[in-house]
């Protein structure tokens, strides 16, 4: 277990609404990144929190954002949900210190109909 | 165009055999990390390699990172039903913070 916690587990939306979902990341860990997945295709990079600001964002439209707590915990906001925005969205926490590697949660799976 | 290649991309074989799955790359990395992934969960680190030509074992796991740091191999010696899952390669992207992921490869190991 990697002490990466994320809520929903599972999620369905229809197409036009927004969703938010939610991150509590690694004790120790000051840096959250969001990742989608399709089926079958390996994780795609969203964008990254450091210290509560955006730190590098994905070829992802405006319509995802996402916020840092100052206790690190991260959401991910997707407004105006599309039919395509059906995945599983993952979060993964690291360190500064130790940013090669990044311990995932277990995933939101949202489905938007 | 991706990144990472991953072969093979779907592979089935019978519990005992041995299998190699590979990652390559046309860029070089300073690190790179396995990670595998199962139904309905998020993926779970396996290792990181960091020098070229370097090999960590664990357990039946072999993996290797390729002497100019651009490709990698993972190995499984007698293979079992619990190695199922979705392998994939994942590199830091050059002055980001950010990963980049392999298409992976998915196995399936049966009794």
């Amino acid at each position: 277990e990697t002490g990466v916690t994320q809520s929903p587990t599972h999620l369905i939306k229809t197409r036009g609404q927004q969703v938010t979902l939610r991150c509590s990341s690694q004790s120790g860990h000051n840096t959250v990144s969001w990742y989608q997945q399709a089926l079958g295709q390996g994780p795609q990079f969203i964008f990254q929190y450091y210290r509560e600001e955006e730190n590098g964002r994905g070829n992802f439209p405006p319509r995802f954002s996402g916020l840092q707590f100052p206790n690190y915990s991260s959401e991910l906001n997707v407004n105006a949900l599309e039919l395509d925005d059906s995945a599983l969205y993952l979060c993964a926490s690291s360190s500064r210190q130790s940013y090669t590697e990044a311990f995932f949660g277990q995933g939101t799976r949202l489905t938007v109909v | 165009t991706q990144l990472l290649e991953q072969s093979p991309q779907f592979l089935s074989i019978q519990e005992g055999e041995n299998l190699t799955v590979y990652c390559n790359s046309s860029s070089v990395f300073s690190s790179l990390q396995w990670y595998r992934q199962e139904p309905g969960e998020g993926p779970v680190l396996l290792v990181t390699v960091v020098t070229g030509g370097e090999v960590k074992k664990l357990k039946r796991l072999t993996f290797q990172f390729g002497d100019a740091r651009k490709d990698s191999s993972l190995h499984i010696t007698a293979a079992q039903p619990g190695d199922t899952g979705l392998y994939l390669c994942a590199v830091p992207s050059s002055g980001t913070y950010k990963y980049i992921f392999g298409t992976g490869t998915r196995l399936k190991v049966l009794a």
